[in-house]
């Protein structure tokens, strides 16, 4: 079957400029999670959906950035007005819910100049 | 509010050498575990996980793991290391008592010298 799918793979952007990254999560999954990669960095928490809950947005780092879910599936990762210090890969993962194993995409590089 | 050490930013370890990677975590109640590997190229792959029962959890690709709550350690283990587990490897601690937010280490690489 299809695992969890992202686009674009790699973006680049000028500075000031929105951008919006998509996570596929694989059918049937409920819990989906956003991650951010810093060059040499470990994983950064963003937000994590379950269900119909309300997202746990605690790691979104400012309030430049936010996302949503929609039906419970496609996810959408905006950033506004980009800064350098956003340049990352954003990872998304989904699981079948809490306490299982997330099953990672191959994330987005983005690239803010 | 949980969170995850790696103490070793890199290891360098012989083929068919033995391995151990490092890890500490922080959560006020029994935390769920996590070891995932990241290879060049590809995406992160779960080896292994602990929620409860046996503190000693067999992985996949030969890896394991055991819990350890007096020290605060789930530290990962190989007994012969093979050249393709050259990778980076990310322990992480699950909040199991409602959400989900899942805190990362920073990550340890994995270099095997032949």
């Amino acid at each position: 079957g299809a695992g969890v799918s992202q686009s674009p793979s790699n973006k680049v952007t000028e500075k000031g400029k929105d951008v919006e990254l998509r996570c596929d999560p694989i059918s049937g999954h409920t819990a989906l999670y956003w991650y951010r990669q810093s060059l040499g960095q470990g994983l950064e928490f963003l937000i994590y959906f379950q269900g119909n809950s309300a997202p746990d947005k605690s790691g979104l780092p400012s309030d430049r950035f936010s996302a949503e879910r929609t039906g419970g599936s496609v996810s959408t990762l905006t950033i506004q007005r980009t800064q350098q210090e956003d340049s990352a890969v954003y990872l998304c993962a989904s699981s079948l819910g809490n306490g299982e194993t997330q099953y990672f995409g191959p994330g987005t590089r983005l690239l803010v100049l | 509010a949980q969170s995850v050490t790696q103490p070793d930013i890199h290891i360098t370890v012989s083929e068919g050498a033995s391995l151990e990677l490092r890890c500490n975590y922080s959560y006020g109640a029994t935390p769920y575990l996590f070891w995932y590997v990241q290879s060049p190229g590809q995406g992160l792959q779960l080896l292994l996980k602990y929620f409860s029962g046996d503190t000693l959890v067999q992985g996949i690709k030969g890896f394991e793991a055991e819990f350890k709550r007096s020290q605060s350690s789930f530290n990962l283990r190989k007994p012969s290391v093979h050249w393709s587990d050259a990778a980076e490897y990310f322990c992480a601690v699950g909040d199991g008592t409602g959400g989900f937010k899942t805190i990362f280490g920073a990550g340890t690489r994995l270099f095997v010298k032949a």
